[in-house]
């Protein structure tokens, strides 16, 4: 079946450095690509997200790279702040039944002070 | 706006046990899912529904059960509770397919079963 798989799945940067996560995809029909931040407790909320017709997107200190010819996409975070610790899940879009986005495993981030 | 809300937080079944785990939103959204997140696995959708009276299967469908009569509410229902259904399990909502649009979720169900 269709699948996104995630890297790493623990991530410690110093604050101030810049954190980078990468997920692949299976579905060649993908075309929408959301990032989504979890607080310890809570629901999992978007952060950004890009679609298959942009190959780069940002938004303050984040950022998301997307390359449809290796179906890899990243999420890029500069000056990275302890607010910013959480787990971050990637997800993809699957052409399968039209409704639905897989998500990756997840990676947490550690960002010490 | 309240956005998706989950009923209740935290709950302890005994095996065998029911239960209904309820989840309500008020942004008008067709588009509603239940995931069910296990440790270092991600999250994986049970039933989705894109619209009142219309339901359908996720990944993991078995062992649950859903209804969607309004379109404000999802409610989740566990027939026989077991012990693999131990997890958090989050509902969500969106305006359009999530294979288009961002999902909003709530702030989850802890659910164990003994």
């Amino acid at each position: 079946g269709e699948n996104v798989e995630q890297h790493p799945s623990t991530l410690s940067v110093q604050e101030g450095d810049s954190a980078v996560i990468k997920c692949t995809y299976s579905d060649s029909a993908s075309n929408y690509f959301p990032w989504y931040k979890q607080e310890l407790g809570k629901g999992p909320q978007l952060i950004i997200d890009i679609r298959s017709n942009v190959g780069e997107k940002k938004d303050q200190r984040i950022a998301v790279t997307l390359n449809k010819t290796a179906k890899h996409f990243s999420l890029h975070i500069t000056e990275t702040q302890p607010e910013d610790s959480a787990v971050y899940f990637c997800a993809a879009s699957i052409r399968t039944g039209g409704f639905k986005t897989i998500f990756g495993a997840g990676t947490r981030l550690f960002v010490k002070a | 706006n309240a956005g998706v809300t989950q009923t209740p937080k935290f709950r302890i079944l005994k095996i065998g046990q029911s239960m209904t785990l309820q989840c309500t939103q008020d942004m008008n959204h067709n588009y509603m899912y239940w995931y069910r997140q296990d440790p270092g696995m991600g999250l994986k959708l049970i039933y989705y529904s894109v619209g009142a009276g219309i339901t359908d299967k996720g990944e993991v469908p078995n062992g649950y059960n859903v209804s969607r009569s309004t379109t404000e509410d999802f409610p989740l229902r566990l027939e026989l509770a077991a012990p693999s259904q131990t997890s958090v399990y989050f509902c969500a909502s969106s305006s359009e397919t999530a294979g288009n649009q961002p999902q909003h979720f709530g702030d989850g169900t802890r659910l164990s079963i003994l």
